[in-house]
């Protein structure tokens, strides 16, 4: 699987929009990107997934670069309940949670 | 739909004694997957069960083994244990069949002193 990078911590005010970033340069083609959170002492949740187009849904948006080299995951209006870490992983589709490999993560604070 | 469960939450055990870990996935979710997570680590991989059959495997010792009942509830075991096997244990369930979110249970917390 590409390896990805993330800076290790971000802040952001309560209300404004988190912008995450994630460098995969090294992304191949079948390869799609995928962001979990983990809340402290939780097990990760899955936020959002994409292969070269931006996506949306209920909990934030995807943006993809047209290289694919990397993406910014888009908490339009963070909470406090967004504190937690943030995981950028790519790997091909295969629709399980197999063999997801797990940085180290963004961890957002959310302040107020 | 009830999320996946996973028993028990936490778990005390002396070194050298052996542990047993339950996943029950969601309803109609047949791939089991499990995760180790320590501070040092991060989450790690250790496998996945397909209807009763391992499809992958990380790279873990021998000491940890798992199997996946008919009902697709699976189980994982440690043996022998170590210190350094203290850790938030996660199983994840998912459905086979075109992309559907991974769903991961609260985790087991096991403590081996």
């Amino acid at each position: 699987d590409a390896k990805t990078t993330q800076p290790p911590s971000m802040d952001c005010a309560e209300g404004r929009a988190a912008n995450l970033p994630c460098n995969h340069s090294t992304i191949s083609g079948n390869e799609y990107v995928y962001w979990y959170r983990q809340i402290h002492s939780q097990g990760p949740q899955y936020i959002i997934h994409g292969l070269k187009n931006n996506e949306t849904n209920e909990m934030a948006s995807l943006i993809i670069t047209e290289d694919r080299k990397s993406s910014t995951l888009i908490l339009p209006q963070a909470s406090l309940r967004d504190t937690a870490v943030y995981y950028c992983i790519v790997r091909p589709d295969t629709g399980t949670a197999s063999k997801l490999t797990f940085g180290t993560g963004t961890r957002l604070q959310v302040t107020l | 739909k009830a999320g996946v469960t996973q028993t028990p939450r936490y778990l005390i055990k002396t070194r050298g004694q052996q542990v047993t870990l339950s996943c029950s996935p969601i309803s109609g979710h047949r791939s089991v997957s499990w995760y180790q997570q320590t501070p040092g680590q991060g989450l790690q991989f250790l496998f996945e069960y397909f209807s009763e059959t391992q499809r992958n495997k990380g790279n873990f010792p021998g000491r940890f083994s798992g199997r996946q009942f008919s009902n697709s509830r699976s189980e994982m075991n440690v043996s022998t244990l170590e210190l350094g096997d203290s850790a938030l244990y996660l199983c994840a369930s998912s459905f086979i069949g075109g992309f559907t979110e991974a769903f991961f249970g609260q985790g087991t917390r096991l403590t081996v002193v």
